[in-house]
């Protein structure tokens, strides 16, 4: 089936500290990947996609790299903030004939501290 | 470009009474989809909608229902409500369900409160 594995939070750290956060997943087919972002008491945004594999997706200083042989699409950032600060969710997104779907992660917690 | 709106935002109901949730997707998004967030099942897919033809339903009861206008509108209908249904419902909405590398937008969601 498709499953999306996402590194158990909360995860801490200083500010201007390297992140990490690991996802890998499961899947028939070749799906494109997610990261949305969950800050307190909000919707999901959109963090970055890629939809092919080598793909590298970017924004606001976070990359993810589409990895085929490892099934992998892991997030970092070189040197976080505090308005970092929330949850992330790694996701791929399913296309068929006739629907497409996302299926997530768990969410990964991430608190920085100033 | 206006995003995803959800209305209402934060809505408290009785067991047994019924809700409708509604959204409207980005301006010319087709494709509409539910989402369900609850802190024990994470974020479950309920249904898509494109072209007001429901595409494809998660696995929920019958009680959770929805539809879509023509103007890609949607409503989502949950009936006899239970403690359980207790979550944060999100809308969100894309431009063609066809194309792989479609982004799916998400809107700010509607919490619902079942006591």
């Amino acid at each position: 089936g498709n499953s999306v594995t996402q590194m158990e939070g909360p995860v801490t750290l200083s500010e201007e500290a390297f992140l990490t956060i690991n996802c890998t997943y499961t899947a028939t087919g070749y799906p494109s990947l997610f990261w949305y972002v969950q800050y307190p008491g909000e919707g999901l945004q959109l963090l970055l996609k890629a939809t092919k594999a080598d793909d590298k997706g970017s924004n606001k200083g976070f990359e993810a790299t589409y990895r085929k042989e490892t099934t992998s699409f892991h997030l970092e950032k070189g040197s976080v903030q505090v308005s970092d600060s929330a949850v992330y969710f790694c996701a791929l997104k399913i296309v068929n004939t006739g629907f497409q779907k996302l299926v997530f992660g768990t969410g990964t917690r991430l608190l920085v501290s100033p | 470009k206006a995003g995803v709106t959800q209305t209402p935002r934060y809505l408290i109901k009785t067991r047994g009474q019924q809700v409708t949730l509604s959204c409207s997707p980005i301006s010319g998004h087709r494709s509409v989809s539910w989402y369900q967030q609850t802190p024990g099942q994470g974020l479950q897919f309920l249904f898509e909608y494109f072209s007001e033809t429901q595409r494809n339903k998660g696995n929920f009861p019958g009680r959770f229902s929805g539809r879509q206008f023509s103007n890609s509108r949607s409503e989502m209908n949950v009936s006899t409500l239970e403690l359980g249904d207790s979550a944060l419902y999100l809308c969100a909405s894309s431009a063609d369900f066809r194309a792989s590398g479609n982004t799916i937008y998400f809107g700010e969601g509607s919490w619902l409160t079942v006591v």
